[in-house]
C-alpha cells in the first residue's frame, strides 16, 4: 500500500527566501506524481505534474523535481510571495489500482 | 467553464438524514474520485469510477454509495447521516489512469455539516 508523507508539516517565512518542500513516498513504482495547492476554504488547484519518466517539470517560479528510485519529490519556489501562502499537497498514482493517494500537506506562510 | 463541478458548496443537515451531492466534469474525463476532507486536511479516497469499474476503499461505510447516471457526473448519496459524517466532500476526474495516466482535477469541495 503506498505511503506518502510531506515533511515539514508547516513553514513561516519571510518574503523573498527560496523555500523547498518535501514529498517522499513508499512504493517506487509509480505513474506520476502531481503537486497542488490549497487555499483555506477552497478546491485543490493542480500546480505541476511529472509522469514517472520525467526527472522535473517548471512553472513560473515552481519546479518540482522527482526521483523515484528514492522515493522522493521536492518542490522548489523561488523568490516566495506572501500570496504563497497556502497548504502544499502531493499526489502520488501508482499502478494497481490507479488512486491518486495524498500526503497530508505542508501548511506554507510567507509573511512581508 | 468549470471543469469539475459540485453541488451544493453547503449543506447542514440533521442526523438520520439522507443526502446527497452532485459531481459533473465536461473535461471528457473516463475516472471520477471521490475524496473526502477531515478536520486535520486530510484527503482520504472514498471511490474511484469509470465506465469499467468502481473501486470502493473498503473502510467506508456502506452509507455511502456513489452512483453515476453517465461518464461524465458521479454522485455521492449518503443515507442516515452521523455526526462524524461532517467534512468537505471533493469529487475529482482524471484521464483514464489505466492507459494513460492523467492529471487530477478537482471540484471546489462540498462542506458537510451534520447536526
Amino acid at each position: 500500500k503506498q505511503e506518502v508523507t510531506q515533511i515539514p508539516a508547516a513553514l513561516s517565512v519571510p518574503e523573498g527566501e527560496n523555500l523547498v518542500l518535501n514529498c517522499s513516498f513508499t512504493d517506487s513504482a509509480i505513474y506520476n506524481l502531481q503537486w497542488f495547492r490549497q487555499d483555506p476554504g477552497k478546491g485543490l488547484t493542480s500546480l505541476l505534474l511529472i509522469q514517472s519518466s520525467q526527472r522535473e517539470q517548471t512553472s513560473g517560479r515552481l519546479n518540482a523535481s522527482l526521483d523515484k528510485s528514492s522515493g522522493r519529490s521536492t518542490l522548489y519556489i523561488a523568490a516566495s510571495q506572501p500570496g504563497d501562502s497556502a497548504t502544499y499537497l502531493c499526489a502520488v498514482l501508482s499502478g494497481g489500482s490507479y488512486i491518486p493517494t495524498f500526503g497530508r500537506g505542508t501548511s506554507l506562510i510567507v509573511h512581508p | 467553464d468549470t471543469a469539475v463541478s459540485q453541488t451544493p458548496k453547503y449543506l447542514v443537515t440533521q442526523m438520520g438524514n439522507d443526502k446527497s451531492i452532485k459531481c459533473e466534469q465536461n473535461l471528457g474525463h473516463d475516472t471520477m474520485y471521490w475524496y473526502k476532507q477531515d478536520s486535520k486536511k486530510f484527503l482520504k479516497i472514498m471511490f474511484s469510477y469509470n465506465n469499467k469499474e468502481l473501486i470502493i476503499n473498503e473502510t467506508v461505510p456502506n452509507r455511502f454509495s456513489p452512483k453515476s447516471p453517465d461518464k461524465a457526473h458521479l454522485n455521492l448519496h449518503i443515507n442516515s447521516l452521523e455526526l462524524g459524517d461532517s467534512a468537505v466532500y471533493f469529487c475529482a476526474s482524471s484521464q483514464d489512469g489505466t492507459r494513460v495516466p492523467g492529471e487530477l482535477f478537482f471540484g471546489e469541495g462540498s462542506r458537510l455539516t451534520v447536526l
